[in-house]
Parts: C-alpha cells; sequence; structure tokens
C-alpha cells in the first residue's frame, strides 16, 4: 500500500459527461501527479501540483483540468467525455516540488467512456 | 513528448534465469526510477538512483544509473512467477524540465 488513495476505483459513462477523480496524496507530501495510462500504453504524464498550485503541464487536453485543494488533495476533471478518453488514470504524489522526487503511484481509477 | 529508449520491449524466460533490462536518453539525467506495475495496479517503485556510477540493490534487483548518467540499467536475479509485470524507467533532469521522462516499459513473463 503506497499510502496514496483513488476514487473511485471504477468509473463508466457516456460520451460527452463530465467526471471528476479525487486523489489523496500520502501524509506529508505536496506535490500531486496525475497520468493517464491507455490499454497497454506506457504513462502520460498529464499535471502536477505541488502545495496548491500548478507546477507542470504535460500532454493534457483542454476539456481536463485539475485542481488541488489547501488539504493537498486532488481531483481530475474530464469532461466532453470521448471514447478515446478510455483508460487508466493514476494519482503520484511526493514529498517535494521537484519532478524528479520519488512518485509514489496511487492504485488508480479504470474509466470506461461507452 | 519526450521519451526514454527502452529495451527490451518484452522478454519470455524461464524460472530461475537472470534478467537485464536498460533504459537510454539523449539528454543527461540526475535521477533514475524504476518502477513495476502489475496488471490493472499502479506502478511500484522499486529503485531510485541519484548519482553517476551508483549501484543500488533491493533483494533480487540490482539496478545502476551509468556514469555517462545517459543511461541505466536493471537486473533481476533468479527469476521467479512473482516477477511478472511490466518495468518502467523514469529519468529527471532538474535543469531542463519539470518532468519525469519515462520509458515505454518492458514486459517480463516467466515461465514456470
Amino acid at each position: 500500500d503506497s499510502g496514496v488513495t483513488q476514487t473511485p476505483k471504477h468509473l463508466i459513462t457516456a460520451t460527452g459527461q463530465r467526471v471528476t477523480l479525487r486523489c489523496s496524496p500520502r501524509s506529508g507530501d505536496l506535490s500531486v501527479y496525475w497520468y493517464q495510462q491507455s490499454l497497454d500504453q506506457g504513462l502520460q504524464f498529464l499535471i502536477h501540483y505541488y502545495n496548491g498550485e500548478e507546477r507542470a503541464k504535460g500532454n493534457i487536453l483542454e476539456r481536463f483540468s485539475a485542481q488541488q485543494f489547501p488539504d493537498l488533495h486532488s481531483e481530475l476533471n474530464l469532461s466532453s467525455l470521448e471514447l478515446g478518453d478510455s483508460a487508466l488514470y493514476f494519482c503520484a504524489s511526493s514529498k517535494g516540488v521537484s519532478g524528479g522526487h520519488e512518485q509514489y503511484f496511487g492504485p488508480g481509477t479504470r474509466l470506461t467512456v461507452t | 513528448g519526450q521519451q526514454l529508449n527502452q529495451s527490451p520491449q518484452s522478454m519470455f524466460i524461464q524460472e530461475g534465469e537472470d534478467v537485464s533490462m536498460n533504459c537510454t536518453s539523449s539528454s543527461i539525467f540526475n535521477t533514475w526510477l524504476w518502477y513495476k506495475q502489475d496488471p490493472g495496479e499502479g506502478p511500484v517503485l522499486l529503485i531510485a538512483l541519484y548519482k553517476a556510477g551508483e549501484l543500488t540493490s533491493n533483494g533480487r534487483l540490482t539496478a545502476q544509473f551509468g556514469i555517462t548518467r545517459k543511461d541505466s540499467f536493471l537486473n533481476i536475479s533468479a527469476s521467479i512467477p512473482s516477477d511478472v509485470g511490466i518495468y518502467f524507467c523514469a529519468g529527471h533532469n532538474a535543469g531542463n524540465n519539470r518532468k519525469l521522462i519515462w520509458g515505454l516499459g518492458t514486459s517480463l513473463a516467466v515461465n514456470p
């Protein structure tokens, strides 16, 4: 158990809908990262927050947005969903602000768009 | 985006054999991380490397930070069935960007 929690575990929704994925980092970690992993693909970095502020952006679509709250939990919002958005979405956390620190991953949310 | 060259892409070995995989980059890194992912699960950190030439072990796993700082190696000795999974490398250089750069993974299958 990495100490990173993600909810929900599974999510099934229809095209055009909007969903919110939630992540709680490990105790003491200030950085939260979001990744997307499509079937049999590698990890695609989406976005990094540190202590409530955006630090780095990756290949995140304009239909996607994220935020980190004062209690350090984070939410990833996915809107106008398309079939191609079906994937595993992982949250990771680390202590420091640098993206190079050891990142600990949550169990993921499996999103299925029908 | 930028990615690391991780090889081999897949391996199928017999239980008890040793395994070697590596990652190479055109950029110099200050950090190398190795992760293992089981199907449908989140990646689990195996080994972290922070210094060129560093050799670090975690049980049957050994990883090295290449002297050129452009590559890293992961070895698994005496493989067992639970070693099955996808192994990812990731590298970071704070001078170039704020993001970890990820390899595409090495898929390992072990025949009991």
